[in-house]
Order: C-alpha cells, then sequence, then structure tokens
C-alpha cells in the first residue's frame, strides 16, 4: 500500500469553528489532492497541489484553503466549519501529472453539528 | 464540461456470476482511463488503467475494456465472490489542460449475494 496517512479519521466539529485535516505521505509524490466524497455527488477535487507552495483550486474550493509546506504534508482548513460541509474527505497522491498513478488515503469522516 | 456517466447505478448479482459495469465520458482528448474499487469506508484502489491505445487490460477476474470511438468503457467481473462487493468508480484524465485534473464518475455499488 502507497504511504498516506490520513488524520485524524474521524471528528466531530461545532459549526464555525476551524477544522484542520492532515495527509501525509511517505512516497515523495509531487501531486497531491483533496476530494470530499457525498452520497450521489462521487468524489469531488477541492484542492490540488503541483509542489511545496504550490496550489491550485478544484471544483468545490469555496470555504476550504490548503497549504503544503513540505513535500510530505498537505492540509485541508475549514476556515469555519458548516453543516454543508459534513462529508469523507479523501487525499490522493500521484508522481506526475496526468493522474498516471494516484493512490487514496483511507478517509477522514467528519460531522459538523 | 467533461463528464462521465456510470451505469447501473446499483447491481445486485449471486455469488459465481459474471457482471458487466459501464461507463462512458466526454473527456477528450484523454489521457488515460482507470477503474477504482472502493470498499466500504475505504479510500479508492486502482484496478486498472488504460491508456487511449488501449482496448482492454486485465487484473485477476476484472477486464477493463476502452472503446475511445464511442467513448465508452466496461468493467467485466468474472465469477464474483461476496468481496467483490463494493462501489467501482470509473475515473477519466484529460490529455490536456495544464492541470490534468481527472473527472469522476458517481460510481457502481455492486452487491454480491451468497
Amino acid at each position: 500500500d502507497a504511504g498516506i496517512t490520513q488524520s485524524p479519521r474521524h471528528k466531530v466539529t461545532e459549526t464555525g469553528t476551524p477544522v484542520t485535516l492532515r495527509c501525509h505521505q511517505t512516497e515523495n509524490h509531487r501531486y497531491m489532492y483533496w476530494y470530499r466524497q457525498d452520497p450521489g455527488h462521487g468524489l469531488r477535487l477541492i484542492h490540488y497541489s503541483y509542489g511545496v507552495k504550490d496550489t491550485d483550486k478544484g471544483e468545490v474550493s469555496d470555504g476550504y484553503s490548503v497549504s503544503r509546506s513540505k513535500t510530505e504534508d498537505f492540509l485541508l482548513t475549514l476556515e469555519s466549519a458548516t453543516s454543508s460541509q459534513t462529508s469523507v474527505y479523501f487525499c490522493a497522491i500521484s508522481e506526475k501529472a496526468g493522474y498516471t498513478e494516484a493512490f487514496f488515503g483511507q478517509g477522514t469522516r467528519l460531522t459538523v453539528v | 464540461k467533461n463528464q462521465v456517466e456510470q451505469s447501473p447505478q446499483s447491481l445486485i448479482i449471486l455469488e459465481g456470476k459474471n457482471c458487466t459495469l459501464q461507463c462512458n465520458y466526454t473527456v477528450s482528448p484523454f489521457s488515460n482511463l482507470r477503474w477504482y474499487k472502493q470498499d466500504t469506508g475505504r479510500g479508492p484502489v486502482s484496478l486498472t488503467i488504460m491508456t487511449f491505445s488501449e482496448n482492454t487490460k486485465s487484473n485477476g477476474r476484472y477486464t477493463a475494456t476502452l472503446d475511445a470511438d464511442t467513448k465508452q468503457s466496461s468493467l467485466h467481473i468474472t465469477a464474483s465472490q461476496l468481496s467483490d462487493s463494493a462501489s467501482y468508480i470509473c475515473v477519466v484524465s484529460p490529455a490536456s489542460g495544464g492541470s490534468y485534473i481527472p473527472t469522476f464518475g458517481r460510481g457502481t455499488s455492486l452487491i454480491v449475494h451468497p
């Protein structure tokens, strides 16, 4: 299995609080991605990174920010959590552009109450 | 807008039977098409990957086919097992666009009954 660790695996938080999810990889892959998965929608890209300090928005980026200060870590922050951000969040990594090889983490289940 | 449509949305079969899942896409030109298996509560795991020049790829009991002319792919599962119960996701990556961000289908939920 590819070395991807997401933390925490489960979290319950209150509306309006900030939340940070962490993705850590040991594969030294250049590209890292954050997705959310909701029933009826499949996986949707939130943000992605193509190198240290290089990030860009995906299709559902509103309300989320990311940071990548080291190759191995990609952080997803919900500045002020809302109930609509209740979801399962997945991190993925790939060595090259074109998504020729992409590996997913185990997911973080976030509940905003 | 790039789209990936999968059918059926859900499928129930008996153990030992074969089944075929469909994926239609509009991504063009595309770099590769991948099928993932996602067990409940787990992250997706890659089953097969095909470039535009390939028309079939096997991984054990899983065989993916690709028709780039009609923009269709299928995943055939032979002699299904209870462990095949999962969601199967089709993902298509574009060949251009700078970021090469793939488009995901919504998945087919497969349930295998004993």
